[in-house]
């Protein structure tokens, strides 16, 4: 199975600030990447597939990169509502693998 | 809009079984990808397995296979889970989602509301 390792596992951040979230894969899966994200209570909401494709309705503000192993989820301008844990999964793939999660908190 | 519904919350006692179901609406059930996944209390997304409505064939994550079935009722358009030997890491909560496309590791696009299986004794 492919590991997927995210980091950090949390990051605290003001409303403005500009968040990354980095996402690496144990072996190349091109840009089959999505990122997920997921609030208390609730289902986790698809962002970005592809790597670098915005989710229909998601606010602009919410950016991905990368290809191989590398990836990178940026929100450009936090917003008081983007608090909340956000999740990489590799779609190259069977099984779909996703990371641990990052908790992004408010400081 | 496509909607899934899941079933309500279930309390079980180890070594039986659960089966949690999900209604599918607003779109065409048997062209994607559903796979469950689960989430363990404070954990992380785990997936469990998957089925192609059309094709009816599941897939099963390694972790789980003996122990766990997916099915799909094309003519009601509803995905089965069916969980057995409950053991206490088992209290999750399950999730329905749909794939964007027929592979079962594509991203998913839409995701049931989550039911929460609780094993104890």
């Amino acid at each position: 199975d492919i590991q997927m390792t995210q980091s950090p596992s949390s990051v605290s951040a003001s409303v403005g600030d500009r968040v990354t979230i980095t996402c690496r894969a144990s072996q190349g899966i091109a840009s089959w990447l999505a990122w997920y994200q997921q609030k208390p209570g609730k289902a986790p909401k698809l962002l970005i597939y592809a790597a670098s494709n915005l989710q229909s309705g998601v606010p602009s503000r919410f950016s991905g990169s990368g290809s191989g192993t590398d990836f990178t989820l940026t929100i450009s301008s936090l917003q008081p509502e983007d608090f909340a844990t956000y999740y990489c999964q590799q779609a190259s793939s069977s099984p779909p693998t996703f990371g641990q999660g990052t908790k992004v908190e408010i400081k | 809009q496509v909607q899934l519904v899941q079933s309500g919350a279930e309390v079980k006692k180890p070594g039986s079984s659960v089966k949690v179901s999900c209604k599918a609406s607003g779109d065409t059930f048997s062209s994607y990808a559903m796979s469950w996944v689960r989430q363990a209390p404070g954990q992380g997304l785990e997936w469990m397995g998957g089925i192609i409505p059309i094709f009816g064939t599941a897939n099963d994550a390694q972790k789980f296979q003996g122990r766990v079935t997916i099915t799909a009722d094309k003519s009601t358009n509803t995905l089965y889970m069916e969980l057995s030997s409950l053991r206490s890491e088992d209290t999750a909560v399950y999730y329905c989602a749909r794939a964007n496309n027929g592979y079962e590791y594509s991203p998913f696009e839409y995701w049931g509301q989550g039911t929460l299986v609780t094993v104890a004794s």
